[in-house]
């Protein structure tokens, strides 16, 4: 399968612990993203790099959150201290920033490719 | 900020029924909009997407939206549904400047009766 991997898909831990999800994109992807989703929500925003820079953060990213993403391809996102709160699927996806995007400067037209989620569960 | 409103939470029709599900959005530049589709149990796909052009985009399986600008909306529609239609719709929108993210509305679950 050559699509977006996460793993784990799901991770059941204990108020205070940290947890750390990989994402391994689509190769030749430049672009990767975190989302957030809860039930009836749509997937929230939580940060995204261009290749290995970390370009944008969402303000529901707090310090105890943090995202990787070293050589531009692979990405961890880590979360210390866990709480109830940060029970939710955490999606990553990918993207390639190329053609006609690249001509406009700063165009975002191109597809976004989800993984399946890792599902984070805070006892 | 740029958001998404999606006004339908959860729709429940009858095969070959027609469907049109609304999507606003707020932001006054050039957007880029995108319907997702989640089908039970699977990752969230691509049914279509317009940035430019015709504004009546067709994506896969007969679904198609048409693009509003004076409306600021991106609604999908389907002439007739089926059953395989089950799912959560997600409209998206991503803008030409400052920010490569897209932003997400909270979905409208379709539940097409056999």
């Amino acid at each position: 399968d050559t699509g977006v991997s996460q793993n784990p898909r799901h991770k059941i831990t204990k108020r205070g612990q940290n947890v750390t999800f990989r994402c391994d994109p689509i190769s030749e992807h430049n672009r990767l993203y975190w989302y957030r989703q809860t039930l009836g929500q749509g997937p929230e925003f939580l940060t995204y790099f261009q290749n290995e820079a970390q370009l944008e953060k969402s303000r529901l990213l707090s310090d105890r959150f943090s995202a990787e993403r070293p050589k531009g391809s692979f990405s961890t996102l880590e979360i210390q201290r866990t709480e109830q709160g940060d029970s939710a699927m955490y999606l990553c996806a990918s993207s390639l920033a190329a053609g006609r995007d690249s001509f406009l400067l700063g165009a975002n037209t191109g597809e976004l490719f989800f993984g399946e989620g890792s599902r984070l569960t805070v006892l | 900020a740029q958001s998404v409103s999606q006004h339908n939470h959860h729709v429940i029709l009858s095969e070959a029924a027609s469907l049109e599900l609304g999507c606003n959005y707020s932001y006054g530049g050039t957007v880029n909009l995108f319907w997702y589709v989640q089908y039970p149990g699977q990752h969230l796909q691509l049914l279509l997407k317009y940035f430019s052009g015709d504004p009546l985009v067709k994506g896969i399986k007969g679904f198609e939206a048409e693009f509003i600008k004076s409306k600021f909306s991106f609604n999908l529609r389907k002439p007739s549904v089926q059953w395989s239609d089950t799912a959560e719709y997600f409209c998206a929108v991503s803008i030409n400047s400052g920010t490569y993210k897209y932003i997400f509305g909270t979905g409208t679950r379709l539940k097409v009766l056999a």
